[in-house]
């Protein structure tokens, strides 16, 4: 597609349950990148992959946090057992790589009661 | 990679040049300089990036000083929807490898009428 699609758009799940978020990146974009952005704070970076692999994932808040990347392309970020605090909006982000910019999604806005 | 320091906030008038500082003393020679912008509710938008020369596109112009410690990002005629979040952030991009831009928390703009 011509941008970077996020799925789903608005996520309400309860505490403890495992969740799911999804991310297509613009196609022939071979870097991705997941941050997150708690209300009025800023972005947070989680990980980075270049192509399959995730060489920095140096973001991830804690072990309940997950990513993989299947095929070069679509990402998955998944969280075990959610808690309150993970309520944020998630940003996925892509680009060729080298110095160019990245393009952003528009996010899943994930909310935990 | 190196720090940046912007002001918290500004105004500009709708119609004049809005011209956004961002201080990079601790800038190496390998470091770039990005700028993004978040509109409210909205993923990051990528505006523009230099590494030495200044750099002009159709959204804006950025001027980096000779010694690269600070740079302008330039506006040239702020309308409404700029209103937003700016972004100045330096990175190392090694040639064919895509890295984390790390963001600070910016300068909100304010365009009023």
């Amino acid at each position: 597609g011509a941008g970077v699609s996020q799925s789903p758009s608005n996520k309400v799940t309860e505490k403890g349950k495992d969740v799911e978020l999804r991310c297509d990146p613009i196609s022939g974009h071979t870097a991705l990148y997941w941050y997150r952005q708690s209300l009025g704070q800023g972005l947070e970076f989680l990980i980075y992959f270049q192509g399959n692999s995730a060489p920095d994932k140096s973001g991830l808040p804690s072990d309940r946090f997950s990513a993989e990347r299947t095929g070069g392309s679509v990402s998955t970020l998944t969280i075990q057992r959610t808690q309150q605090e993970d309520s944020a909006v998630y940003l996925c982000a892509s680009s060729k790589g080298g110095a160019g910019g990245y393009t952003f999604g528009s996010g899943t806005r994930l909310t935990v009661v | 990679d190196a720090k940046t320091t912007q002001p918290p906030s500004m105004d500009c008038a709708e119609g004049r040049a809005a011209n956004l500082p961002c201080n990079h003393s601790t800038i190496s020679g390998n470091e770039y300089v990005y700028w993004y912008r978040q509109i409210h509710s909205q993923g990051p938008q990528y505006i523009i990036h230099g590494l030495k020369n200044n750099e002009t596109n159709e959204m804006a112009s950025l001027i980096i000083t000779e010694d690269r410690k600070s740079s302008t990002l330039i506006l040239p005629h702020a309308t409404l929807r700029d209103t937003a979040v700016y972004y100045c952030i330096v990175r190392v991009f090694p040639y064919n490898q895509g890295g984390k831009l790390i963001f600070g928390q910016g300068t909100e703009l304010s365009v009023k009428p």
